[in-house]
């Protein structure tokens, strides 16, 4: 099975800083990579799929890169709306779509 | 408006059977691969099973396999959860998942979830 790291854990930013969050896969990917928002007591929401493709109607301030074994996610500036614990998901081994174990964004 | 309302959560005793319900609304649902995917209390996102649009092919995580049948009536536009031989570790909230129209088993859309407790 594929296994699926994000780090950090969880990070305190200010609003209007850049975020990066990193996502490993034990093994290569492509561009097989997704990435959710879930905000406190709600569903999970996507923001990214396919490493890099913005989902409609999601802010620009969201983005993602990276392919292979190695991901990023960014918030170009953070607002106070973007509170929420993120996941990665890799979707290249049928049928074991790994989440990472997620990253906590709270404003300091 | 797409609208994914699961029911079905409850306690039930280890060893115990569960069905669980997804009701779809606002797309066509026979078009769409489905999914369950599961988070147990204050933990991460788990993905536990799914089914192609004309239920011709499922799969299932390693953790719930054999155990749990997953479903779907699209004259009825619902998606079903049959859970046996539960566990406490299949405590969770369990969400329904809308896959995209390219069936790459990633969730556009998802329901608020329903709690399922396996407790003694």
């Amino acid at each position: 099975d594929i296994q699926m790291t994000q780090s950090p854990s969880s990070l305190s930013a200010s609003v209007g800083d850049r975020v990066t969050i990193t996502c490993q896969a034990s093994q290569d990917i492509s561009n097989y990579l997704n990435w959710y928002q879930q905000k406190p007591g709600k569903a999970p929401k996507l923001l990214i799929y396919d490493a890099s493709n913005l989902e409609t109607g999601v802010p620009s301030r969201f983005s993602g890169s990276g392919s292979g074994t190695d991901f990023t996610f960014t918030i170009s500036s953070l607002q106070p709306e973007d509170i929420a614990t993120y996941y990665c998901q890799q979707y290249d081994n049928l049928p074991s779509f790994t989440f990472g174990p997620g990253t906590k964004v709270d404003i300091k | 408006e797409v609208q994914l309302v699961e029911s079905g959560g409850v306690v039930v005793q280890p060893g115990g059977s569960l069905r669980l319900s997804c009701a779809a609304s606002g797309f066509t649902f026979d078009d769409y691969t489905m999914h369950w995917v599961r988070q147990a209390p204050g933990k991460g996102l788990e993905w536990v099973s799914l089914i192609s649009w004309d239920g011709g092919s499922t799969y299932y995580a390693d953790s719930v396999k054999g155990r749990f049948t997953i479903s779907r009536d699209n004259s009825k536009n619902s998606l079903y959860l049959q859970m046996n031989s539960l566990r406490t570790e299949d405590t969770a909230l369990y969400y329904c998942a809308k896959d995209t129209v390219r069936a790459t088993s990633t969730f556009d859309y998802w329901g608020q979830g329903t709690l399922v407790t396996v407790s003694s």
